[in-house]
Order: structure tokens, then C-alpha cells, then sequence
């Protein structure tokens, strides 16, 4: 079946730090990729997507690229601030399959000063 | 523009009751889908509806059920409920249903507690 894998978290880093979240994806077919981010007490927000291979998402200072050789799609962000502390959903959709999203499990990322 | 607005926010129901919820996805949007999320088994996908017809169900009893109307908003239902429905349920909607990399957009969530 389908199903996307995220590291475990909490993640905690010091503000400025480099962040990255892995994600790796089983998929059959050709899978769009996502990174969603939720604030505590709030719904999801997209941050990100990647809809074939080798496209690189960007927003707000983070980055992922769409690497079908890994089946990967690690989020990655050169200086993290206080205001990232959130929990990160990586996830994916299918050719075919309509708007149903296969969720991660989330990795929670508390940034400290 | 309006996000994807759900109603009501907050609601606690007793056990054994019935629930239904409220979704008004983004003006243009016709494809909904709704989500369960709980600590214990993350967001799972519940069913999307795309002009009024359900194109996607996921694994859940019949006791969950979901309806979009002409103008696009959606509601679901749970009847009979029971302890671990509790959850925050959120809405999503998006343009179309036709390619995978359509970007869907999320509501706020509605944070049901049944006792």
C-alpha cells in the first residue's frame, strides 16, 4: 500500500539551527508530495509540494526535493526561529487517486532561544 | 478570499448521540474531503466528495457518513457515538479531483469530545 514515514520527534533546536525533517514514501505510481505544518490548536497548512521528480518546493525559508531514486522528501531550512516550533506532516497524493492525502505520522519541532 | 470554514468549532456530545458537521470549502473549490485526527493514529482520511458524488471512502465503519451539497459546502455525520470518535475532524477542499497535485487547503478543524 501507500504510506509516508517521518522521523520521529520532538526535534528540538536552538534558534538559527539547520533543520531537517525526513520523509521517505511508498507509492504506487507516480506520487505528488507535500509538506503541511500545524500550529497548536489549528488546522493544517500547506508549506510546500512537489508534483514529479526532481522539482524542489520552497516557502517561507524552507526547502524539499522530490528525489524518486530515494523516494524521499526531506524538509530542510537554514535557520530556524522560535515562531517554526509546530508539528510537520509529510504527505502524499496519487495520480488517479483524487485529493485523499496519505499523512506521516508529524514530527514536532520546538526551536528554543 | 474565505478559507475553508467549519462549524462549529468546539462541541461535546455524549456517548451513543449522533454529530454533524459543517463545511464551506473555498468559493471556486468543488472537490471536499474530510480528515480524523487523534494522538493515537494521526489524520486519516475519511471520504472526498467532487460534485456532489463521494469518489474516495476510507476505512472507517458506516457509522460515518458525509453528504456535499449543489452549492459545494459538505457536512458529516457520526451516529451512535462512541468514546474514541473523539478527535478533531477537518475539512479540506481544492479545485478539482483530477490531478494529484492539486493543492488542498485545510479548515481550522472542529474538536468534537464525546463523554
Amino acid at each position: 500500500g501507500n504510506s509516508v514515514t517521518q522521523m520521529e520527534g520532538p526535534v528540538t533546536l536552538s534558534e538559527e539551527a539547520f533543520l531537517t525533517i525526513n520523509c521517505t514514501y511508498t507509492a504506487t505510481g507516480y506520487p505528488s508530495l507535500f509538506w503541511y505544518v500545524q500550529y497548536p490548536g489549528e488546522g493544517l497548512q500547506l508549506l510546500l509540494k512537489a508534483t514529479k521528480a526532481d522539482d524542489k518546493g520552497s516557502n517561507k525559508g524552507f526547502e524539499a526535493t522530490y528525489r524518486k531514486e530515494t523516494t524521499s522528501f526531506h524538509l530542510e531550512k537554514g535557520s530556524v526561529q522560535v515562531s517554526d516550533s509546530a508539528v510537520y506532516f509529510c504527505a502524499l497524493t496519487l495520480s488517479g487517486g483524487g485529493n485523499k492525502l496519505t499523512f506521516g505520522t508529524g514530527t514536532q519541532l520546538k526551536v528554543e532561544l | 478570499k474565505a478559507g475553508v470554514t467549519q462549524t462549529p468549532r468546539y462541541l461535546i456530545k455524549t456517548r451513543g448521540q449522533q454529530v454533524t458537521l459543517s463545511c464551506s470549502p473555498i468559493s471556486g473549490h468543488r472537490s471536499v474531503s474530510w480528515y480524523q485526527q487523534t494522538p493515537g493514529q494521526g489524520l486519516q482520511f475519511l471520504f472526498e466528495y467532487f460534485s456532489e458524488t463521494q469518489r474516495n471512502k476510507g476505512n472507517f465503519p458506516g457509522r460515518f457518513s458525509g453528504r456535499q451539497f449543489s452549492n459545494s459546502r459538505s457536512e458529516m455525520n457520526v451516529s451512535t457515538l462512541e468514546l474514541g470518535d473523539s478527535a478533531l475532524y477537518l475539512c479540506a477542499s481544492s479545485l478539482d479531483s483530477t490531478f494529484s497535485g492539486n493543492t488542498i487547503y485545510f479548515g481550522e478543524g472542529s474538536w468534537l469530545t464525546v463523554v
